[in-house]
């Protein structure tokens, strides 16, 4: 079973640059997830999505950052402008279904560098 | 925030039993204990979860306390491979979907 892909795995920008970043979860999953990781912390929830549906996107940064996740399937994150705080790794996960017992699979990551 | 504590690093033996503890006083009747890890440059990766019995898998145990204010995670023979940060989670439910919080975990070394 192919796991969680993330692209690009490396982005190094200027600050006030635009970046985007793309998730493929794992065949069959409805939930995906968004994460934020600074380094020395852990991965900190940026947005849910249930099929093509929001849940949580309570710390989404939204006057920078947007999600969308069309046909729920595909999802991308973006931020505009990037700020030198945004430096970080950024983590999709899915999971099967949201009952009591998921589990989420991570993909690797994209490490963000803003200049 | 987190809903959990757990000490910042740990050392074990290679070969030797790593025991993890993780304090969440404030865990609800309805919320269960997850345990992930992370291997440096890797994405978390899934160990074991528990309601409120002990559970065991291939990959390690989990202890929960009666009164489920307290747990820990057994690797019974940590190997040099298991170095890595290791995360407790409660899950709170909220509406579609679980919201899932990490705090700074415990950041293992196991050393030959």
């Amino acid at each position: 079973e192919a796991g969680v892909a993330q692209s690009p795995r490396y982005k190094i920008i200027e600050k006030r640059q635009s970046v985007a970043f793309w998730c493929n979860p794992i065949s069959g999953h409805a939930t995906l997830y968004w994460y934020q990781q600074i380094l020395g912390q852990g991965p900190k929830l940026l947005i849910q999505f249930q099929n093509n549906g929001v849940v949580d996107d309570s710390q989404l940064p939204k006057d920078r950052f947007s999600a969308e996740r069309l046909k729920g399937v595909d999802s991308t994150l973006k931020i505009q402008p990037a700020k030198l705080e945004d430096s970080a790794v950024y983590l999709c996960a899915s999971s099967l279904r949201t009952a009591n017992y998921n589990e989420q699979f991570f993909g690797p990551g994209t490490r963000l560098t803003v200049l | 925030d987190a809903k959990t504590t757990q000490p910042p690093s740990m050392d074990c033996a290679e070969g030797r039993a790593a025991n993890l503890p993780c304090n969440h006083s404030t865990i609800s009747g309805n919320e269960y204990v997850y345990w992930y890890r992370q291997i440096h440059s890797q994405g978390p990766q899934y160990i074991i979860h528990g309601l409120k019995n002990n559970e065991t898998n291939e990959m390690a145990s989990l202890i929960i306390t009666e009164d489920r204010k307290s747990s820990t995670l057994i690797l019974p023979h940590a190997t040099l491979r298991d170095t890595a940060v290791y995360y407790c989670i409660v899950r709170a439910p909220n509406t579609g979907g679980f919201k899932t919080i990490f705090g700074a975990g415990t950041r293992l070394f196991v050393k030959a």
